[in-house]
């Protein structure tokens, strides 16, 4: 149980263009989730926290114009990266937080390129 | 702030090998702390998960023991495999509003058959 389900898991776009990755908890509510980014060989970074129904709260020097995420629903977040750059290729992964254990699953993540 | 320590940060074994992977962590005040697995190019599995009450967990051939009062954890892997081969993360959730982890960087774990 407590399954995220995250989609794609590669994505190749242009400079300029926009990109939108879902994350969708398949057997559970998930009222908190997490969006991360982690550059090779290099731990988690938390992106933000987006809690259903209000706005998301995002950590110190992420910009959150350029990283849009929406938590409309029980089930789903969503994180759209806006006018992507190369510099924003990395592999992005969320996250929701399991009310029953107050533990943490998450997403298998996904690789974005921007060329 | 929390602080998460992975010590090694990489380490491999023969085949069959016993092996402890160490966390250490700065902020004894944690809610609960999780140990993951994370293979290349994946999101990450959760093996274990302790509850600050809690002194271990055991799950096969893997047990994670926690110190509180010395701000640490240790994961124990039993007769390793080359399927065990992974990066394994621990976190910290420290509670709080919104139950954040902290996550050390890993350790790189090969096991060589």
């Amino acid at each position: 149980g407590a399954v995220v389900s995250q989609h794609p898991s590669w994505v190749i776009c242009k400079s300029g263009t926009s990109v939108k990755i879902e994350c969708r908890s398949l057997d559970f509510q998930a009222t908190t989730m997490f969006w991360y980014r982690q550059f090779p060989k290099q731990s988690l970074m938390l992106m933000a926290t987006s809690n259903e129904g209000s706005k998301a709260t995002y950590e110190q020097g992420v910009e959150k114009d350029k990283f849009l995420i929406n938590h409309a629903s029980l089930t789903l977040s969503t994180l759209t990266v806006t006018s992507a750059h190369p510099e924003d290729s990395s592999f992005y992964i969320c996250s929701a937080r399991v009310q029953a254990y107050y533990g943490y699953t998450f997403g298998s993540g996904t690789r974005l390129t921007v060329v | 702030k929390q602080e998460v320590t992975q010590i090694p940060a990489a380490l491999s074994v023969p085949e069959g090998e016993n092996l402890v992977l160490n966390c250490s962590f700065t902020d004894s005040a944690i809610y609960n702390l999780q140990w993951f697995r994370q293979d290349p190019g994946k999101g990450l599995t959760s093996l274990l998960l302790i509850q600050s009450s809690q002194r271990e967990q055991t799950s096969g051939r893997l047990n994670a023991s926690l110190d509180k009062s010395s701000g640490r954890s240790t994961l124990y892997i039993a007769a390793s495999q080359p399927g065990d081969s992974a990066t394994y993360l621990c976190a910290s959730n420290s509670g709080g509003s919104n139950y954040k982890l902290t996550f050390g960087k890993g350790t790189l774990l090969t096991v060589n058959p």
